[in-house]
C-alpha cells in the first residue's frame, strides 16, 4: 500500500511566520501534489512536482512556495502566513505511467492532511 | 478550462438501497476518472478508477463511464451507514498534468 505521511495533523501559527509543511511518500512516485481544501471550495491545487527539483504552479500558488530536493519528499512553504491561509492542507502522490508523461491518468494517494490555523 | 461538476447533495438513501452518484465533465478528450470517498475530518481515499467506456465493478461499487455523454457515475449497492461520506469525482486537468476534483456529493445512509 502507498503511504503518504504528512508531518503534522494539527498546526497553529501566527501571522507573518514562515511555515513549513512536510510530506513524504514511500512508493517511489514521481508526481507529488499539494492541495488545500476549504468548505464550499473543494480541493484546490497549489503546486505540484513531477521530478526532483521540478515544480509547477497549480491554480492558487500565491503566497506559497515548494521544495523537492529528494524524490520522496515534497515541502510546502508559506512565506509569510496570513489568516486566509487557515485551511486543511493535503499532500498526494502518484505514479507516472510509462510512456505517459507527466501523467494525470494515474490515481493520486493522499496523506492524512494537516489542519493549519493561522492566528 | 476543464471542469468536473457534481451535485453537492445531500443524497439520502435508506440502508440496503442503491446510491447513485453522478459527475459530469467538460472535456470530451478526458480518458481517466477516479472516485474518492472522504469521511468528515479525514483525507480522500481512492475507491474506484475507470479508464474506458462502460462499467467497472468492485464489490458493492460500480463505476460507469459514458464518454459520449461526458458523465461518470458511481453506484453503491446495498448501502450501509458506513458509506455515509462525501464522494469526490476527479478527472484530468487542462494540461493533463494533474487531476481536478469536483466539490463532492454528500451521501447519508440511514439505518
Amino acid at each position: 500500500d502507498v503511504k503518504v505521511t504528512q508531518s503534522s495533523r494539527y498546526l497553529v501559527k501566527r501571522t507573518g511566520e514562515k511555515v513549513f509543511l512536510e510530506c513524504v511518500q514511500d512508493m517511489d512516485h514521481e508526481n507529488m501534489f499539494w492541495y488545500r481544501q476549504d468548505p464550499g471550495l473543494g480541493l484546490r491545487l497549489i503546486y505540484f512536482s513531477y521530478d526532483v527539483k521540478m515544480k509547477e504552479k497549480g491554480d492558487i500558488p500565491e503566497g506559497y512556495s515548494v521544495s523537492r530536493e529528494k524524490k520522496e519528499r515534497f515541502s510546502l512553504i508559506l512565506e509569510s502566513a496570513s489568516t486566509n491561509q487557515t485551511s486543511m492542507y493535503l499532500c498526494a502522490s502518484s505514479l507516472v505511467q510509462q510512456g505517459v508523461y507527466p501523467g494525470s491518468n494515474q490515481p493520486q494517494h493522499f496523506g492524512d492532511g494537516t489542519r493549519l490555523s493561522i492566528l | 478550462q476543464k471542469e468536473v461538476e457534481q451535485n453537492s447533495g445531500p443524497l439520502s438513501v435508506p440502508e440496503g438501497a442503491i446510491a447513485s452518484l453522478n459527475c459530469t465533465y467538460s472535456d470530451r478528450g478526458s480518458q481517466s476518472f477516479f472516485w474518492y470517498r472522504q469521511y468528515s475530518g479525514k483525507s480522500p481515499e481512492l475507491i474506484m478508477s475507470i479508464y474506458s467506456n462502460g462499467d467497472k465493478e468492485d464489490g458493492r461499487f460500480t463505476a460507469q463511464l459514458n464518454k459520449a455523454s461526458q458523465y461518470v457515475s458511481l453506484l453503491i449497492r446495498d448501502s450501509q451507514p458506513s458509506d455515509s461520506a462525501t464522494y469526490l469525482c476527479a478527472g484530468p486537468n487542462q494540461a493533463g498534468t494533474a487531476l481536478i476534483f469536483g466539490k463532492g456529493t454528500t451521501l447519508s445512509v440511514s439505518s
